[in-house]
Formats: structure tokens, sequence, C-alpha cells
């Protein structure tokens, strides 16, 4: 079965780091690349940060940008997210998500196998 | 403020067919394909459409996908109670490479 399990979320206080983790199964990793999509409470989605399969292209939103780190692990079939400088409005729960096609690359295909989701709090 | 346009909220009664729209700019649905959403209560977000108006597996042929120029809609037909959920259109957009945009969302009830 594919599936993705993100873990890690916690209360943080503002100014704090956190780094969140996706664990993906069922499917070559390697070939997909994979993002991070966050939803704040009671709000949509917000399109975070990418990576390429290799790992070696990464993007970033403008509202993380500086502030974050996405990262792969393709041994270990993982995904990061470190966050730093966090701030209330990064309050969200934070979606691991799958690109559907397997060029390892993004601009094509849809989001379409998504985690649980993993709270993150950043409040004092 | 989404970079996608879609109404807030939508209704129909079981059976009916809705519809949700969504828009964006020639640099997003003008030119990439749109994808949506499904996200019910309580739950992770789910692909229901792809490439413009195909449907992954499993995904009842009562949702169908539409895109004219900068716009995309969504359309349910034979409404049911289940269909009761947040609908998000999303899209690739060539503005910056890797940047993907969605809509706010729309919450539809059935009533």
């Amino acid at each position: 079965e594919v599936q993705l399990v993100e873990s890690g979320g916690d209360l943080v206080q503002p100014g704090g780091s956190l780094t969140i983790s996706c664990s993906a199964s069922g499917f070559t990793f390697i070939l997909h690349a994979m993002y991070w999509v966050r939803q704040p409470p009671g709000k949509g989605l917000e399109y975070v940060s990418a990576i390429s399969g290799n790992g070696d292209d990464t993007y970033y939103a403008d509202s993380v940008k500086g502030r974050v780190t996405i990262s792969r692990d393709n041994s270990q079939n993982m995904l990061y997210l470190q966050m730093s400088s966090l701030r209330p409005e990064d309050t969200a729960v934070y979606y691991c998500v799958r690109d559907q096609n397997t060029y390892g690359y993004w601009g094509h295909d849809a989001f379409d196998i998504w985690g649980q989701g993993t709270m993150v709090t950043v409040s004092s | 403020q989404s970079v996608l346009t879609q109404p807030p909220s939508a209704s129909g009664t079981p059976g009916q067919r809705v519809t949700i729209s969504c828009s964006g700019t020639n640099s997003n649905i003008g030119t990439n394909y749109v994808y949506w959403y499904q996200q019910l209560p309580g739950a992770a977000p789910k692909l229901l459409i792809f490439g413009n108006n195909r449907r992954p597996s499993g995904v009842p042929d009562r949702f169908s996908g539409s895109k004219s120029g900068t716009s995309a809609s969504l359309a349910i037909s034979g409404l049911r109670s289940e269909d009761e959920a947040d609908y998000y259109c999303a899209a690739w957009d060539d503005s910056v490479s890797g940047r993907a945009v969605f809509g706010g969302g729309t919450q539809l009830t059935v009533l």
C-alpha cells in the first residue's frame, strides 16, 4: 500500500526550531518529487516546499524562504522539513505529498498521495 | 489571498448538479493542467481530478472537470450527502519554476 506518514509536529515557541519528517512506503521513493503543503487551522491549503527525486533541486514559497530547508534521504525513504525562526503564522497542519509522475521532477502532474498531516503550533 | 479564485461556498440538494468555479491567469490555468482536491471533514485532501478532466481510479464519474482559457470548473452530478466537503483547485504556475498555486477552497454543503 502506498503510504506517507508524517511525524514530529509539536508546540514550539516563536523564534524556535523544529524538524518534521515523513516516512514513505509502497512505492519507489526516488522516482517522485515530493512536497510539503500546509493548512492553518480553519483555512485553506498553502504550498510550502518541493524537492526533486534525486534531491538536487528545491523550491520554497516566499512565506518560508530562508527559514525552512527541505531534504530527503532516498536510502531511508524519508522526507524532512527543517524549520527555524518559527512564527505564529507558521501554525498549521503540515502534509507530506507525493508527485504523481515518476520523472522525479515537478511541474507537470498532480499531488496524488497525501499523508495524514502533522500539527505544528507556534505559540508562547 | 489565494492566487486562484474560488467561491467560498456552494450548496445543493441531493440528486442535484452543482458546479464550482476556479479562476486563474495565463501563467497558471491558462498554460497548465488544473487539478481538484476534495477534503472531507477532519481528513487529508484527496486527488479528485487531474489533467483538467481525468479521474483517478476509484473516483465516481459523478465528478467531472473542465477548463476554458484561464478558468476551470468542477461539476458534481447526482449530489450525495457524502460529497459535503471542501474542494480546492490547483495548478502549476510558470512564473517561477517549482511554484504550484491553490484556490482558497469552496465549502460544499448538501442541504
